[in-house]
């Protein structure tokens, strides 16, 4: 089974608009944590924000929020008031805790484009 | 400087050429990861370090494939005899502890490997 799970390959948004990327998520552990990476055409990958799976409330982070959803394993990204610059392609991410933390596995991720 | 460092950027090999990835994380980080991006896909893990140990190698796709980290900061990504397959951008990312809550990975900008 896949570990995580991006459903939308493509996504447009209007400018200043509000929009939802999906992410869902598979393990059995109970400690774990989630990652968004936004990669722009250059091809760096930039962290965005982070949910550990005690945490209670859901991260925010400037524009950027994250839907967390335990029970349902998801981890939705909210990005609010959508500018021409977040064009790029989104990962959602996740490290789990056995072991000593060096899984990281990403999903296949979701382009970005917002229309002027 | 304050970021990942990967070099080279861009390596155009002919088939059957060995190339070296070069990658120098951030100072003090202790854990580093190697990660192949075929175009249009999400990062695939290669391998993990833990300071000069390689902890987990389970995702070098064969036995071309080697890393090293012999000081417990640059690593090197080694391909023997490359084929075209092994085209891809090779990410390198590394964090200041291990464990599944400390933080996000740093990524370099990617070693674009072309194999003719």
């Amino acid at each position: 089974a896949q570990k995580i799970t991006q459903t939308q390959p493509g996504m447009f948004v209007q400018e200043k608009e509000a929009v939802t990327l999906d992410c869902t998520y598979d393990t059995s552990d109970q400690s774990y944590g989630l990652f968004w990476y936004k990669q722009p055409s250059s091809g760096e990958m930039i962290f965005l924000i982070y949910q550990g799976s005690y945490d209670e409330q859901n991260a925010t982070e400037g524009r950027y929020s994250l839907n967390f959803q335990k029970a349902r394993k998801s981890a939705n990204l909210v990005i609010s008031a959508s500018q021409l610059g977040d064009s790029a392609m989104y990962f959602c991410a996740m490290r789990e805790g056995r072991n000593t933390g060096n899984q990281f596995y990403f999903g296949t991720g979701t382009s970005l484009t917002v229309i002027p | 400087g304050a970021g990942v460092s990967q070099s080279p950027r861009y390596k155009v090999a002919k088939r059957g050429q060995d190339v070296a990835l070069r990658c120098d994380p951030i100072s003090g980080h202790v854990s580093l990861f190697w990660y192949q991006q075929a175009l249009g896909q999400g990062p695939e893990f290669l391998t993990y370090f833990q300071n000069e140990a390689q902890l987990d190698k389970s995702g070098l796709p064969s036995d071309r494939f080697f890393a090293e980290r012999p000081e417990g900061s640059v690593s090197t990504l080694k391909i023997q005899r490359t084929q075209q397959e092994d085209s891809a951008v090779y990410l390198c990312a590394s964090s200041l502890r291990s464990g599944v809550n400390t933080g996000e990975l740093f990524f370099g900008e990617g070693s674009r490997l072309t194999v003719l």
